[in-house]
């Protein structure tokens, strides 16, 4: 059974540029959970989608957005890219009460 | 007080230790506990749940104190292999699926 898979593995884009990161959860998990790890720091909470919906998001501004689709796989976007953006960015999924599992992330630098 | 926290280390512990970490959260109404371990620029692993009645793998246990609000995870006999960013997960309220990640607590084996 496939895991969850992340794409692109590494994006490189210039600052004020716009990221989007996509997502396909374990097939039948429906929570979709996005984190931003920057270098040598812990994971932060994003965002987390279930149903198709957003259920809660982290502590980011605005320009950090994403959404889920009917099949589950999600999209993380993030526009007006800044510096301090180049990060790990990780999703997770799960299903309903269980564990996360996570995928190998997208490594977004921005120059 | 954060939701959940951990003491970030380095443990830095010699082969063969026995080394134990806490885990402390803030909501009392949580129901799912996890132990997730991370390696160096990798994503985070299932290391183990926590059960209500703590449970053990191998060298392996984890405990669950509802009165303190913490869990415990407990290494034997440290191997080089183990060291690694142990993070501690939480479910955000009973019946959601928002998980909520500490910081990790990172471990050092060394020979």
């Amino acid at each position: 059974e496939a895991g969850v898979t992340q794409s692109p593995t590494h994006l490189i884009k210039t600052r004020g540029q716009q990221a989007t990161l996509r997502c396909s959860p374990i097939s039948g998990h429906t929570s979709v959970y996005w984190y931003q790890q920057a270098l040598g720091l812990g994971l932060q909470f994003l965002l987390w989608y279930d149903e198709g919906e957003e259920r809660n998001r982290g502590n980011f501004p605005p320009r950090f957005s994403g959404r889920q689709f009917p099949n589950y796989s999600s999209e993380l976007n993030v526009n007006a890219l800044e510096l301090e953006d180049s990060a790990l960015y990780l999703c997770a999924s799960s299903s309903t009460g269980g564990e996360a599992f996570f995928g190998q992330g997208t490594r977004l630098t921005v120059v | 007080r954060k939701e959940v926290e951990q003491d970030p280390g380095p443990f830095n512990v010699p082969e063969g230790a026995t080394v134990a970490f806490n885990c402390t959260y803030s909501n009392s109404a949580s129901q799912s506990f996890f132990w997730y371990r991370q390696d160096c620029r990798k994503e985070p692993k299932l290391l183990m749940s926590v059960y209500s009645s703590g449970n053990e793998d191998g060298r392996f246990t984890a405990q669950l104190n509802r009165a303190s609000q913490y869990i415990s995870l407990l290494i034997r006999d440290s191997k080089l292999s183990d060291s690694a960013t142990y993070l501690c997960v939480v479910n955000a309220l009973p019946n959601t699926d928002k998980l909520i990640f500490g910081t990790g607590t990172r471990l050092q084996v060394f020979p």
